[in-house]
């Protein structure tokens, strides 16, 4: 079946350092989406890639899919404390999984 | 506009006991996920609900778990009887169309416990 692995599971940085985590499918996605979920809260919807090589930017956040839309990445300019939370890449296809995602944390 | 709307937000029970989770989705999405969240799993998907039907309930525990979408508004999981491994936070979303692949709206999530 399908597997979407995200790497790292758990990440922590120093605020004002960048921060990358990756989504990588067995199968190719016919899009794939990230969400944020903050500690005590829950999944929110940050955006959706659809198209191969796709990047888009919100403010310091920059999304990429990959050309063979079986990989995605999601990268962070300059950290604050308000990115802290686990951000999910579920990818749709057979089944949408959010699986672990990965959690970042900030110190100041 | 009303999100996805789950009550209750915390539930503490017995082991044994039946638990009922509700949610109410937004108004016009005709898409409906349950899933479950915790610390060894992460976030999984239990069943979809697509125009009230159940379209894919694999990853439904076991028999001690059931959804029903009575109609557009509301729908429930249960599960009879409750065990402690079943602590976990439970949320339900919504999605406008008919495929897993529009955004969802997530929902406050219930917290529950089972002692």
């Amino acid at each position: 079946g399908q597997q979407v692995m995200q790497i790292p599971q758990y990440q922590h940085v120093q605020e004002g350092e960048d921060f990358t985590t990756y989504c990588n499918s067995s199968t190719t996605l016919s899009n794939i989406q990230w969400y944020k979920q903050r500690p005590g809260g829950h999944p929110v919807f940050l955006i959706q890639l659809v198209k191969s090589g796709e990047v888009k930017k919100q403010k310091r956040l920059t999304f990429q899919f990959g050309e063979a839309k079986k990989n995605s990445s999601l990268h962070i300019t300059a950290t604050q404390t308000t990115d802290v939370g686990t951000y999910f890449c579920p990818g749709a296809g057979t089944a949408l999984i959010f699986g672990k995602g990965t959690t970042l944390s900030v110190s100041s | 506009d009303a999100g996805v709307i789950q009550s209750p937000r915390h539930e503490v029970t017995e082991m044994g006991q039946e638990v009922t989770l509700r949610c109410k989705p937004i108004s016009g999405h005709n898409s409906l996920f349950w899933y479950r969240q915790t610390m060894m799993r992460g976030l999984e998907l239990l069943i979809y609900f697509n125009n009230n039907v159940p379209i894919d309930d694999s990853g439904m525990p076991e028999d001690r778990f059931s959804a029903k979408m009575p109609n557009a508004s509301f729908s429930t999981l249960k599960i009879q009887p409750s065990e402690p491994r079943d602590s976990a936070v439970y949320f339900c979303a919504s999605s406008l169309g008919g495929s897993k692949s529009q955004p969802q709206h997530f929902g406050d999530g219930t917290r529950l416990s089972i002692l």
